[in-house]
């Protein structure tokens, strides 16, 4: 069975830092990665997704690996802003007919100005 | 992007009464959508999985009579809480996939039940 587990599950940073997030799997065997964005009380925003072919996939200050031989996944942002205090999530998607998503429990991300 | 649209995005219901919500895809046709559900300070837990046209598959757990979905278009899912009781309140979020894409999902804002 699919679990997902993020660290750390709350960070707080000063404005302007680079920061990174954890995501890990354990089962490798997945069709892709996706990292969201969520705001309190809102629902999902997609920031990236990663094929299981690829290594790393980049958005604007966002980028986001792939070692899926090891079950991690990372999500960099650089030059954090307040904007970007909000809630990340990860999440697998092991294919094979079903199109289920495993999802973390989240990383809370607070930027102070 | 694509864009899925949910209704309501608040409700408030007196137990024992249904609540209907409903997940559209805007611009793209969706042959699959998924609903999930998320309590406080969790993480997203899948519900089921509605294919246009065919009865929904419901995750282990989840009874099937008391959360009705109908995927009834290629455009719109709906989720009915039937009978609701205050447990049931929670966050509730659908999403979907478009027709021939590689596996990415599209999210709705989500609809936050709250019953009484």
């Amino acid at each position: 069975k699919q679990e997902v587990t993020q660290i750390p599950a709350a960070l707080s940073v000063p404005e302007g830092e680079n920061l990174v997030l954890n995501c890990s799997f354990t089962d490798s065997a997945i069709y892709n990665l996706q990292w969201f964005r969520q705001d309190p009380g809102k629902g999902l925003t997609s920031l990236l997704l990663i094929q299981s072919s690829q290594r790393e996939q980049t958005s604007g200050r966002l980028n986001a690996s792939l070692d899926k031989s090891s079950g991690r996944s990372t999500l960099y942002i650089a030059a954090s802003q307040p904007g970007d205090s909000a809630t990340y999530l990860c999440a697998v998607y092991s294919g094979g007919g079903s199109e289920k998503l495993v999802f973390g429990k989240g990383t809370k991300l607070t930027v102070n100005p | 992007g694509a864009v899925v649209s949910q209704h309501p995005s608040r409700v408030i219901c007196k137990s024992g009464t249904s609540v209907k919500i409903e997940c559209r895809s805007l611009d793209f046709q969706a042959t699959t959508m998924f609903w999930y559900r998320q309590f406080p300070k969790q993480s997203l837990m899948l519900m089921a999985t509605s294919n246009e046209g065919s009865k929904a598959t419901y995750e282990q757990g989840v009874e099937k009579d008391k959360f009705l979905i109908n995927h009834a278009s290629l455009t719109l899912s709906t989720l009915t809480v039937t009978s609701a009781h205050p447990e049931d309140s929670s966050f509730y979020i659908c999403s979907a996939q478009r027709r021939g894409s590689t596996g990415e999902l599209f999210f709705g804002e989500g609809s936050r039940l709250t019953v009484l």
